[in-house]
Parts: C-alpha cells; sequence; structure tokens
C-alpha cells in the first residue's frame, strides 16, 4: 500500500540554523499539506499546497517558513532561521483531491538546541 | 474561531469492553469530520471521513456518528484490543476551507488486559 514518507526521522539543529524536511507524498496525489505538533498539544496546520502553490496557510507559517515541489516526488518544508518554539513533530500529508482523505507521514521530530 | 473539544482528555478500560468518546465542535460552515488513530510518535492515521448528510459511518470496530444539528460526534469502539490503545483525534473542516483541518486535542485510550 502506497505511503508517505518522511526524511529525516529526527533532525537536531540549533539556535538560528536552516533546516529542510522533506516529504514523498503518495505518487498520484495532488494536495500537500504541513502540520506540526509541539509535544503534548494538538496537531496544527501549517500549510497546503496545490498546482505549484500555497493555497492556505495559517498564521504560524510566517516568513521563517517556505515550501516547495523542486521536483515531481518531493515537497519540502523549509524553516530559515530555526528559534527554540519551533521544536516539534512535523507531518506531511497528501490526498488525492481535496475533501479527500489525507494520508500522513510518520512525521520529523526536530529539535532546536 | 473554529474550535474542537473532545471528551474525555483520556481514558482506561479493560480488553473486549466498548467505550465512547466524544466531540464537539464551533466549526462553521460545516464541510466534513473525520475522525484519526495516532499511535505515539507516529503520523495520524484515518478511521472515518463524515459530510453533514452523513450520521454513522462505521470502519470495523470503530462507528462513528454525527449529529450536525447540535455540532456533535462520536466515536464508539467496540470489543477492544490491546493494539487501540492510542490518541483519538476529531478533525473538522470548514466549508469554505476545506484544505485547514481544525484538530481536537485527542483522546488518550488505553486498554489493559
Amino acid at each position: 500500500e502506497p505511503e508517505v514518507t518522511q526524511t529525516p526521522s529526527h533532525q537536531v539543529t540549533q539556535m538560528g540554523q536552516e533546516v529542510i524536511l522533506r516529504c514523498v507524498p503518495i505518487s498520484n496525489h495532488l494536495y500537500f499539506y504541513w502540520y506540526r505538533q509541539i509535544l503534548g498539544q494538538k496537531v496544527e496546520f501549517l500549510v497546503s499546497f496545490y498546482n505549484n502553490e500555497i493555497s492556505e496557510k495559517s498564521e504560524i507559517f510566517d516568513d521563517q517558513f517556505s515550501v516547495e515541489r523542486p521536483d515531481g516526488s518531493n515537497f519540502t518544508l523549509k524553516i530559515r532561521s530555526t528559534k527554540l518554539e519551533d521544536s516539534a513533530m512535523y507531518f506531511c500529508a497528501s490526498s488525492r483531491i481535496q475533501v479527500y482523505e489525507q494520508y500522513f507521514g510518520p512525521g520529523t521530530r526536530l529539535t532546536v538546541t | 474561531k473554529n474550535q474542537v473539544e473532545q471528551s474525555p482528555q483520556s481514558l482506561i478500560i479493560l480488553e473486549g469492553k466498548n467505550c465512547t468518546l466524544q466531540c464537539n465542535y464551533t466549526v462553521s460552515p460545516f464541510s466534513n469530520l473525520r475522525w484519526y488513530k495516532q499511535d505515539t510518535g507516529r503520523g495520524p492515521v484515518s478511521l472515518t471521513i463524515m459530510t453533514f448528510s452523513e450520521n454513522t459511518k462505521s470502519n470495523g470496530r470503530y462507528t462513528a456518528t454525527l449529529d450536525a444539528d447540535t455540532k456533535q460526534s462520536s466515536l464508539h469502539i467496540t470489543a477492544s484490543q490491546l493494539s487501540d490503545s492510542a490518541s483519538y483525534i476529531c478533525v473538522v473542516s470548514a466549508q469554505s476551507n476545506d484544505y485547514k483541518l481544525s484538530f481536537g486535542a485527542g483522546t488518550t485510550v488505553t486498554v489493559r488486559a
């Protein structure tokens, strides 16, 4: 069964450094998403991406964040200058069509020290 | 502001027993409601998706109900198994904004032998 994959599973970085989290969505899906979950808190929507552009973003997704689909398979989330409060689990998800089941990846645990 | 509230926060049940989780939401206009299962350290996995016209949907031992008038949903787990131990998250999307999902904080279910 196809699945969303994410790399790395755990990333440790120093405050102020740039990080890129990578995701490979399910191949025939058209909609891509990033979510984050701070330890012990609820999952929060960050951004959705369709047709090579951002379709929706939350107030969390400020200028420090960017997303890109650099090729036909990868979907990345970049944080330009990480802060301690960026430490969280970041989930990528994809769906075949809008208003349809979103499949989540296993997550990348980002630790900012 | 769109909100999703879940209760109880956590519960412990014996293997083989049934349990029911509750979800109340204020998302409007409503598009669909999803229940996800999230194992510790993993991404959420979809159990059910219901639109406003559906009032019950089953997936194996999981049965979700929806009352769009009172903005309430429940997830019933029948004949619980040890593998049902997880966080169960209620997720709602608004009709105007299907890309952006609003997550509840989840109910942590622990099944004991």
